[in-house]
């Protein structure tokens, strides 16, 4: 079976710019979570979703980060405009809330912003 | 709140000594448990979780870990280490008293193998 896949892999681009990031979650699968993986801060959730539905993004740094799930197999994380504090490993997760299952993760999308 | 601590920030072992990661939880209710490990460059994979029951659970890869809330621990151990161990590890709970809902992190132990 197909994992969490995310995409892109790597991301360099320079501060002010629009960064997208991508994830399809495991298919049957029906919660996601965003997180980010810094030195200094570890591994933060920034928002998770449930049957598509945000349900808390208390996480979500501040108003530059926005992340949408339009269907089941789909989300992105935007950064508008991006700022080299933003550099980290973002990490997409799914999980399936009827069955009780553990979070499965993605390889993770390693963003520099320069 | 619910918080986790991993004390060890970095361990090293030699390659076939035993293994113990120490986690401690703080959690109002019967935590849901995790253990995660990262490799580098890629993502967390599951080693093993307890929701209830049997307070020594198995996970993949030889790994177990025992969970005694007396002590508000969960720590993972395994008998004989493998250089292929050499990874992150994290403890995790989950805080919404469900596995789905969100983790709680450690800030992991990275684990050393000489040969």
């Amino acid at each position: 079976d197909a994992g969490v896949i995310q995409s892109p892999r790597h991301e360099v681009t320079e501060m002010g710019q629009e960064v997208t990031l991508r994830c399809k979650p495991i298919s049957g699968h029906n919660s996601l979570f965003w997180y980010r993986q810094t030195m200094m801060r570890g591994l933060e959730l920034l928002i998770y979703f449930n049957n598509n539905v945000p349900i808390d993004d208390s996480g979500m740094p501040e108003d530059r980060f926005s992340a949408k799930m339009p269907n089941a197999s789909f989300s992105t994380l935007k950064i508008q405009p991006s700022e080299p504090r933003d550099s980290a490993v973002y990490f997409c997760a799914s999980s399936s809330v009827d069955s009780n299952q553990p979070q499965h993760f993605g390889d993770g999308t390693r963003l520099s912003i320069l | 709140a619910q918080s986790v601590t991993q004390p060890d920030i970095h361990i090293t072992v030699s390659e076939g000594a035993s293994l113990e990661l120490r986690c401690n939880y703080s959690y109002g209710a019967t935590p849901y448990l995790f253990w995660y490990v990262q490799s580098p460059g890629q993502g967390l994979q599951l080693l093993l979780k307890y929701f209830s029951g049997d307070t020594l659970v198995q996970g993949i890869k030889g790994f177990e870990a025992e969970f005694k809330r007396s002590q508000s621990s969960f720590n993972l151990r395994k008998p004989s280490v493998h250089w292929s161990d050499a990874a992150e590890y994290f403890c995790a709970v989950g805080a919404g008293g469900g596995a789905t809902n969100k983790l709680i992190f450690g800030t992991g132990t990275l684990l050393a193998v000489q040969p």
